[in-house]
């Protein structure tokens, strides 16, 4: 069975430090992979996709993918008290429709 | 970016009534369309995948003959909940997955989600 496995948390870090959240993942084969952010009653929004090993940056956020891990992460520098929300990372499934496959998610605690 | 939006945003209704959500792609074609639940401090759970003029596909455990997708076109995809009882209260939200030069074809985009509250 296709997991993604996430730590639950929370996460508690300072204003102004770096979260590091991480994911690994079971199918060798997955080519994509998605960083998506939930606040509390309100529906995922997309931060950032990575397809490629290595870093992708896109202002504050740092998504970094090793494929032969099967380890994704996504850094967040300067955090703030708005960044506090739980992060999801998902991963795509080449069998099938191609479907993303969630993980439960890391709950994210940015202290003022 | 890609815009999915939902209607209603929250809706509640007596038990035993049934109830219709859309969920629209405003600006891009959405070839499939996923259909989420999640109840409170809980993970998203997949009820469905739809794909354009298809059947849907349920997850285990989903009951189709009590959520009825369907997915007419490129851009609107609709959850009926027939019969509705105080046990499918919960947050319900759909996601689009397309073609076009906004959506890339992976990538899935949520819709803002419809709270169902059953009495």
């Amino acid at each position: 069975q296709k997991e993604v496995e996430q730590n639950s948390g929370p996460l508690s870090v300072p204003e102004g430090a770096i979260a590091s959240l991480n994911c690994t993942y079971s199918d060798r084969g997955s080519q994509s992979f998605f960083w998506y952010r939930q606040y509390s009653g309100k529906s995922p929004e997309l931060i950032m996709f990575i397809y490629s090993n290595g870093d992708k940056e896109d202002g504050r956020f740092t998504a970094q993918l090793n494929k032969a891990s099967q380890y994704v992460s996504l850094l967040i520098r300067d955090s703030q008290p708005s960044d506090s929300a739980t992060y999801l990372c998902a991963v795509n499934i080449i069998t099938g429709q191609g479907n993303l496959i969630f993980g439960k998610g890391t709950k994210l605690s940015v202290k003022p | 970016g890609a815009v999915v939006s939902q209607h209603p945003s929250w809706v509640i209704c007596k038990s035993g009534t049934s109830v219709k959500i859309e969920c629209r792609s405003l600006d891009f074609q959405a070839t499939t369309m996923f259909w989420y639940r999640q109840f409170p401090k809980q993970s998203l759970m997949l009820m469905a995948t739809s794909n354009e003029g298809s059947k849907a596909t349920y997850e285990q455990g989903v009951e189709k003959d009590k959520f009825l997708i369907n997915h007419a076109s490129l851009t609107l995809s609709t959850l009926t909940v027939t019969s509705a009882h105080p046990e499918d209260s919960s947050f319900y939200i759909c996601s689009a997955r397309g073609s076009g030069r906004i959506s890339s074809t992976d990538t899935q985009y949520f819709g803002p989600g419809t709270r169902l509250t059953v009495l």
